[in-house]
C-alpha cells in the first residue's frame, strides 16, 4: 500500500544544531506538507510544496527551510536548532491541490 | 488571515449519546471546511468535509453542517462508540478552490467517550 513515513519519530538535540527531518511518501503525490503542532495551537503550516524543485512559506517558517529534489521526498531543515521549536512536526502529501491531506504519523522533536 | 475557532476544547459524553464540536472563521471568502480526526500517537486523518455550496453533509454516524451566513460550522457524531475518542479538527480554507496551502485549522477538541 502507499504510504508517507517520517523520521526519526523521535528525536532529542541541542540548541543551535542543524536538524533534519525526513519525510518520504509513494503515492506520486505533487503536493506536500510541513506542520507543527503544539498545545494550544493547533496545527500550523511551516512550509509546503506544489513539485519538485516548488517550495512556499506557509504560517511559521522562520528558522525552517525545505528543499524539493524529487516526488517522493520533502524533507525539513532547522538550520540552528530553538527551545522554541520543541515540538511535534507531521508531513503530509495530497493529491491535488484542492484535495484531502494525508498525514504522516510525526516526529517528537525536543530542543535541550 | 483567516482566524478559526473551535469549542469546547474537551467533550465528554456517554457512550450511545451524541456529540457536536462548533467552528466558527473569521473570512467569509473560506469556502472549503474538512473535518480530521488524531488518534492517539498517529497523524489526523480527513473524516468528512464540506464545501460552500452545500449546507449538510452526511456519512453514517457523522454530519457536518455549515452556516456561511453565520460564519460557522459544527460536527456532529451520533450514537458515539469508544473508538471515537480522539482529537477533533476543523479547518477552513481561503485559497481558491480550497487550497491546503490556505487550510487554517482550529485548536482541536479532545472528544472521550465515556463507558
Amino acid at each position: 500500500d502507499a504510504e508517507i513515513t517520517q523520521s526519526p519519530r523521535h528525536k532529542i538535540t541541542e540548541t543551535g544544531r542543524q536538524v533534519t527531518l525526513a519525510c518520504h511518501q509513494t503515492w506520486n503525490h505533487n503536493n506536500m506538507f510541513w506542520y507543527r503542532q503544539d498545545l494550544g495551537h493547533g496545527l500550523r503550516l511551516i512550509h509546503y510544496s506544489y513539485g519538485v524543485h516548488d517550495t512556499n512559506k506557509g504560517e511559521v517558517s522562520d528558522g525552517y527551510s525545505v528543499s524539493r529534489s524529487n516526488t517522493e521526498d520533502l524533507p525539513l531543515t532547522l538550520e540552528s536548532a530553538a527551545s522554541s521549536q520543541t515540538s511535534v512536526y507531521f508531513c503530509a502529501s495530497s493529491m491535488t491541490v484542492t484535495g484531502e491531506l494525508f498525514f504522516g504519523e510525526g516526529s517528537r522533536l525536543t530542543v535541550l | 488571515g483567516e482566524n478559526v475557532e473551535q469549542h469546547p476544547s474537551t467533550l465528554s459524553v456517554q457512550e450511545g449519546d451524541s456529540a457536536v464540536i462548533k467552528c466558527t472563521y473569521s473570512d467569509s471568502a473560506s469556502n472549503y471546511f474538512p473535518w480530521y480526526k488524531q488518534e492517539l500517537g498517529k497523524g489526523p486523518q480527513l473524516i468528512i468535509d464540506i464545501r460552500s455550496n452545500v449546507g449538510e453533509k452526511k456519512d453514517q454516524r457523522i454530519a457536518v453542517t455549515l452556516n456561511k451566513t453565520a460564519k460557522h460550522f459544527s460536527l456532529h457524531i451520533t450514537e458515539t462508540q469508544p473508538e471515537d475518542s480522539a482529537v477533533y479538527f476543523c479547518a477552513a480554507s481561503i485559497g481558491s478552490g480550497g487550497g491546503a496551502d490556505g487550510l487554517t485549522f482550529g485548536k482541536g477538541t479532545h472528544l472521550i467517550i465515556q463507558p
